[in-house]
């Protein structure tokens, strides 16, 4: 079954003790992203990679890291979380960059930082 | 820049009752593509259509129907004989053909509408 897949799915963490969230795909997907949702702002994208070793920043990269080294992952690193991370994160891929190209989207990482 | 409006925070209808969900777009491009998903309680994002600027038809789906006018830079979404299981977060997302970087793939979600559907 294609999929994105994200982990962990729920997590509570306290300010500053780095965490990271996995993201997998299994479509042979170039071209991942991370969004963040919150109420009232709707979502908005932190990182994108448009393919191995490619990465850059999106609307909102502050506080996050990312990596491609491999074309099914793209895990997101939150070095030291503070409480206005908290969020509901999601994952997404798409075979190329682009528009006319359909959006795969995990199935969200809640974290809340305390 | 490119940006969309959903002006609706939330609507609250009683079930069997039609409901329209309203989306306004902003882009200076000619080529673009408009999106709907739906987010239910449990959190997932569900896709529910793309629609191309070229392609002007109104599509239906079931009771789903969109209505996308140019005219108007608007992609509204009806929902025909409501039903409880609609109840969830609605977004509209607009994606321009070109972008020059930052949000490479140029997809830009609306602020949501929430959808109540009382039984």
């Amino acid at each position: 079954e294609a999929q994105v897949t994200q982990n962990p799915r729920y997590l509570i963490t306290v300010t500053g003790k780095k965490l990271t969230v996995t993201c997998s795909q299994n479509m042979n997907h170039e071209y991942m992203s991370w969004y963040r949702q919150d109420p009232g702002l709707g979502l908005r994208q932190i990182y994108y990679s448009m393919n191995v070793e490619v990465t850059d920043k999106g609307d909102v990269p502050e506080g996050y890291k990312v990596s491609r080294k491999e074309k099914r992952n793209f895990p997101l690193i939150l070095e030291s979380p503070s409480p206005n991370q908290t969020s509901l994160y999601f994952c997404a891929s798409s075979l190329h960059q682009g528009a006319t190209n359909e959006q795969y989207f995990g199935p969200g990482t809640r974290l809340t930082v305390t | 820049a490119q940006k969309v409006t959903q002006a609706q925070t939330e609507i609250s209808v009683v079930e069997k009752e039609d409901v329209t969900l309203d989306c306004v777009y902003e882009t200076r491009d000619t080529t673009y593509y408009l999106f709907w998903y739906k987010q239910p309680p449990s959190g997932e994002l569900v896709f529910l259509i793309r629609r191309n600027s070229f392609d002007e038809q109104n599509e239906i789906s079931g009771r789903y129907s969109w209505n996308f006018q140019k005219s108007t830079s608007s992609f509204n979404f009806t929902i025909t004989a409501s039903q409880v299981v609609d109840s969830a977060v609605y977004f509209c997302a607009l994606s321009e053909a070109r972008w020059t970087g930052g949000g490479a793939d140029g997809l830009t979600f609306g602020k949501g509408t929430h959808l109540i559907i009382q039984p």
